[in-house]
């Protein structure tokens, strides 16, 4: 199993470019959550899913549009970047978000927006 | 939304010391305690979860115990090694199907 990738590692955009940051796993898992880690901040989240067609908004969601057409793919939008947006970016997963679900995060993907 | 706090925020320790550190979460509506392992340059890595007051749960020289009657966990590191140098962040949720909220973390470095 891969696990949970993202790609891609590093990007540089200019303000007010778009942008998606794709994340994938191969472990069937149904909960998906988009992180950014900030330094001082730790890891805030974004958006979340809890299966296929299921989105919602985590703490910090301005700026940010996601979509789950399927269980394995849970790409980020970045619809009008801005310098705020700089930070690294972690997706997640689990099988559910139960008791017992612990999260596999994958690699992470380093964002500067200009 | 749920808060979650961690201290201390860093720590420094010599080879061969033994640390601890805390992790405080609302004692009300508690489901579920995470403990995950955060290297430089890496990815978090669950460590341990808890779910019921009194849990206590090892791994190597590294332990955590749980009591959700006062909001509170602690995680122990027995003997410390440069190894161990990371950040050690906790996560909670309170109910099902609702998402982890995670501490902002404690960064520890263990010098040789």
């Amino acid at each position: 199993n891969a696990g949970v990738t993202q790609t891609p590692k590093f990007q540089v955009l200019k303000t007010g470019q778009s942008m998606t940051l794709q994340c994938a796993q191969d472990m069937n898992h149904e909960y998906m959550s988009w992180y950014r880690q900030d330094p001082g901040m730790g890891l805030r989240l974004i958006h979340y899913s809890v299966g296929a067609g299921i989105t919602d908004q985590g703490e910090v969601p301005n700026g940010y549009n996601v979509s789950r057409s399927t269980t394995e793919d849970f790409p980020l939008r970045l619809l009008s970047a801005a310098p705020s947006q700089t930070s690294v970016y972690f997706c997640a997963s689990s099988y559910g978000a139960g008791e017992t679900d612990t999260q596999y995060f994958g690699p992470g993907t380093r964002l500067t927006v200009l | 939304i749920l808060n979650v706090e961690q201290s201390p925020q860093s720590l420094h320790v010599q080879e061969g010391d033994s640390t601890n550190f805390t992790c405080s979460f609302p004692s009300s509506n508690f489901y579920a305690l995470h403990w995950y392992r955060w290297e430089t340059a890496k990815s978090p890595k669950a460590l341990f979860v808890m779910t019921l007051n009194g849990d206590e749960k090892k791994k190597g020289r590294i332990s955590a115990t749980l009591n959700t009657k006062e909001g509170y966990s602690y995680l122990y590191i027995k003997g410390s090694q440069p190894e161990d140098s990371a950040t050690y962040l906790c996560a909670s949720r309170n109910s099902g199907n609702t998402p982890l909220v995670f501490g902002k973390g404690t960064r520890l470095s263990v010098i040789a």
